[in-house]
C-alpha cells in the first residue's frame, strides 16, 4: 500500500467552477501535510501547508481528517492557470529531524474554457 | 522566497558514462538537501538526504555506489549518477532547506535535471 495515495484524475472543470479531491495518507503519525502544484515538466511549488482547523488561501481551502487520514484541497471559480498537478504531501515521521517527505502521485486538474 | 538551482537542467549521455548533477541553495545556507527522483505519471520518490559535512542517508533500494552524493557547503550538494544506463533517465530534482528548519519546514525545491541515457 502506498503511503499517500490520490486520485489521479483527470479532472476537467469548467472555467469558473468548484473543484474537489482528496488525499489518503497511511501513517497515523504523520504530523504535517502540504499541497503542492506541479506543472508540466517543472518542478513542484508549496501551494499551500494544511492545518489542522483547515484553512484557506484564496480560491483554495484545504481540509485534514486525522480520523479518516485524509487531506482534501477545494479550487472555487476555477481559473485556466489553475491547470495542473496536484501533489499531496505528508511529512511522514515526527522523530524524523530530516523532515522527510513523502509525495502522492498527484491529481491531475484540466480547466476548460 | 528562498532560490534553488539545478545544474545542468537537462543532460543527455551515453550508456556506461558519469553524469554530476549540482544543486545549489542561492540566497540561503542549506543544512540539509534533499535528492528526488520522478520517473513520468509517478511521484516524486526520495532517493537520499544530505546533511552539509556528513555522509548521506540514502533510502531503501537506492544503490550508494551508484548514486554519489556530496554536500561539501551549506550551498551545494552534488549527485552523482554513475555508470549511467537508459534505466536511469528520469526527472532528477532537489530540495534544500535551511539552517534552524524544523521537521517539515518548506523544502524548497530546484527546477530539476532531465537526464536521457542512450
Amino acid at each position: 500500500r502506498k503511503e499517500v495515495e490520490q486520485d489521479p484524475g483527470p479532472f476537467n472543470v469548467p472555467e469558473g467552477a468548484t473543484v474537489a479531491f482528496n488525499c489518503t495518507y497511511s501513517n497515523s503519525a504523520s504530523q504535517s501535510f502540504f499541497w503542492y502544484r506541479q506543472d508540466c515538466r517543472k518542478e513542484p511549488k508549496l501551494l499551500m501547508s494544511v492545518y489542522s482547523s483547515g484553512n484557506e488561501d484564496g480560491r483554495f481551502t484545504a481540509q485534514l481528517n486525522r480520523a479518516s487520514q485524509y487531506i482534501s484541497l477545494l479550487i472555487r471559480d476555477s481559473k485556466l492557470s489553475d491547470s495542473a498537478t496536484y501533489l499531496c504531501v505528508v511529512n511522514v515521521s515526527p522523530t524524523d529531524s530530516w523532515g522527510k517527505l513523502q509525495f502522492g502521485a498527484g491529481t491531475q486538474v484540466v480547466v476548460t474554457p | 522566497g528562498a532560490v534553488v538551482s539545478q545544474h545542468p537542467s537537462r543532460v543527455i549521455c551515453k550508456s556506461g558514462t558519469s553524469v554530476k548533477i549540482e544543486c545549489r541553495s542561492l540566497d540561503f545556507q542549506a543544512t540539509t538537501m534533499f535528492w528526488y527522483r520522478q520517473f513520468p505519471k509517478q511521484s516524486l520518490m526520495l532517493m537520499a538526504t544530505s546533511n552539509e559535512g556528513s555522509k548521506a542517508t540514502y533510502e531503501q533500494g537506492v544503490e550508494k555506489d551508484k548514486f554519489l552524493i556530496n554536500h561539501a557547503s551549506l550551498t551545494l550538494s552534488t549527485l552523482t549518477v554513475t555508470s549511467a544506463h537508459p534505466e536511469d533517465s528520469s526527472f532528477y530534482i532537489c530540495s534544500a532547506r535551511g539552517a534552524g528548519g524544523a521537521p517539515g519546514e518548506t523544502q524548497y525545491f530546484g527546477p530539476g535535471t532531465r537526464l536521457l541515457v542512450l
